[in-house]
Formats: C-alpha cells, sequence, structure tokens
C-alpha cells in the first residue's frame, strides 16, 4: 500500500506558541489530502482537505486563520495550529489519496500535540 | 451530508471466537466503504474495503458485507487473535479520491486470551 508519513510523531509546547507538523507521501504523489483531528477515545473528524497548489478547503466549524495548511507540492502538505491553546492538545492525522481517485485513503502515524 | 452509525462501541469475545462489527449509513450516494484498525497512539490502517458493486469481500480471516438496500455493511473477523485486540473504524464516501470519509465512532475490540 501506499506510504503516508508524519512528522514529528509528537510534540510539546507552550501555550501561545505555533506548530507545524508535516505530511509526505513517500512512494506517490498526492494532489489532495486530508487533516483529520481526534480527540482520546473518539472518531476522526476531517478538519480540511489539501489541494496541491490552492486554498484548503475546511470544514464547517474550524477556523481557518488558527490551523493554516499549506499543500505547496504534491508530495507535503503542513499544518500550522497557531497560538495554540490547551484545548488544541490532539492527535492529529493526515491522509492522502492515491491518484487513482478510486477513494482509498492512506492515512499517516499521526502527531500528538501537547500545549502546556 | 453522510451519517455513518457504528455498533457496538466495544466488543469482547474470547480467542479463537468471531466478531461482527456493524454500520450503517445514510447517504445512499455512497458507494465506497473501507474498514481501518487503529492501536493505539497510532494512525488508522486500512485493512479491507468494499464498493457498491460488489456484496462481499474476504481477505484471510477478514470479510466484509454490503447490503445497499438496507444501507448497512459489517466487517467480519474469523479465529480471533490477540493481535486483532484495536479500535475498528467503519467509514462511507462517495468514492472519488478528493472526496473526504465519513467515519463511524469507532469499536474497541477485545480479545480474551
Amino acid at each position: 500500500g501506499a506510504v503516508v508519513s508524519q512528522h514529528p510523531s509528537w510534540v510539546i509546547c507552550k501555550s501561545g506558541t505555533s506548530v507545524k507538523i508535516e505530511c509526505r507521501s513517500l512512494d506517490f504523489q498526492a494532489t489532495t489530502m486530508f487533516w483529520y483531528r481526534q480527540f482520546p477515545k473518539q472518531s476522526l473528524m476531517l478538519m480540511a482537505t489539501s489541494n496541491e497548489g490552492s486554498k484548503a478547503t475546511y470544514e464547517q466549524g474550524v477556523e481557518k486563520d488558527k490551523f493554516l495548511i499549506n499543500h505547496a507540492s504534491l508530495t507535503l502538505s503542513t499544518l500550522t495550529v497557531t497560538s495554540a491553546h490547551p484545548e488544541d492538545s490532539s492527535f492529529y492525522i493526515c491522509s492522502a489519496s492515491l491518484p487513482s481517485g478510486h477513494g482509498e485513503l492512506f492515512f499517516g502515524e499521526g502527531s500528538r500535540l501537547t500545549v502546556l | 451530508g453522510e451519517n455513518v452509525e457504528q455498533h457496538p462501541s466495544t466488543l469482547s469475545v474470547q480467542e479463537g471466537d468471531s466478531a461482527v462489527i456493524k454500520c450503517t449509513y445514510s447517504d445512499s450516494a455512497s458507494n465506497y466503504f473501507p474498514w481501518y484498525k487503529q492501536e493505539l497512539g497510532k494512525g488508522p490502517q486500512l485493512i479491507i474495503d468494499i464498493r457498491s458493486n460488489v456484496g462481499e469481500k474476504k481477505d484471510q480471516r477478514i470479510a466484509v458485507t454490503l447490503n445497499k438496500t438496507a444501507k448497512h455493511f459489517s466487517l467480519h473477523i474469523t479465529e480471533t487473535q490477540p493481535e486483532d485486540s484495536a479500535v475498528y473504524f467503519c467509514a462511507a464516501s462517495k468514492g472519488g479520491g478528493a472526496d473526504g470519509l465519513t467515519f463511524g465512532k469507532g469499536t474497541h475490540l477485545i480479545i480474551q486470551p
């Protein structure tokens, strides 16, 4: 299957700072990547759809100014949590779809963000 | 939009027995139904999927069935093993690569030795 890699796998930061999470498709080009957020013992909630070369599409209720998404190349999308607060602490997971467009999504390992 | 219901939320079975997890969906236009396994602290891993032109699909000990009329699909795991313990998520989408998945709430499967 396709490989999606996230970095860092975990990060601890102080309140008010910004944190960047990278998502890379290692063996394929991903025109579309998706960012999910998962709270403990809960399901994955789609935050935004990231399209290479264009602005991300955010789900209702997700602050686009707080969660900045950049998809500058076909293998890299980044999520920046700006001015992080403790309530932003969560497990962030990216996924990418294969160019064949048959719907298969492959997920990264996730990034655990803890804001102190 | 799509709504996916998943049951049960927790399932405990004896090692060697079978486990069944069920999901229903609301959007009749959905045509792609994957199942993901998520171990603690890791991202979800695709274990099997099915499309609406097929009623059943099997891969070794794992099988998925789909009833389009009733809008429900199920995951069947036979001869369960301790390493099957994890959280399983069903999902549904309209199948295009740019169309995000809608996930169920997950089932915590516990395999009792």
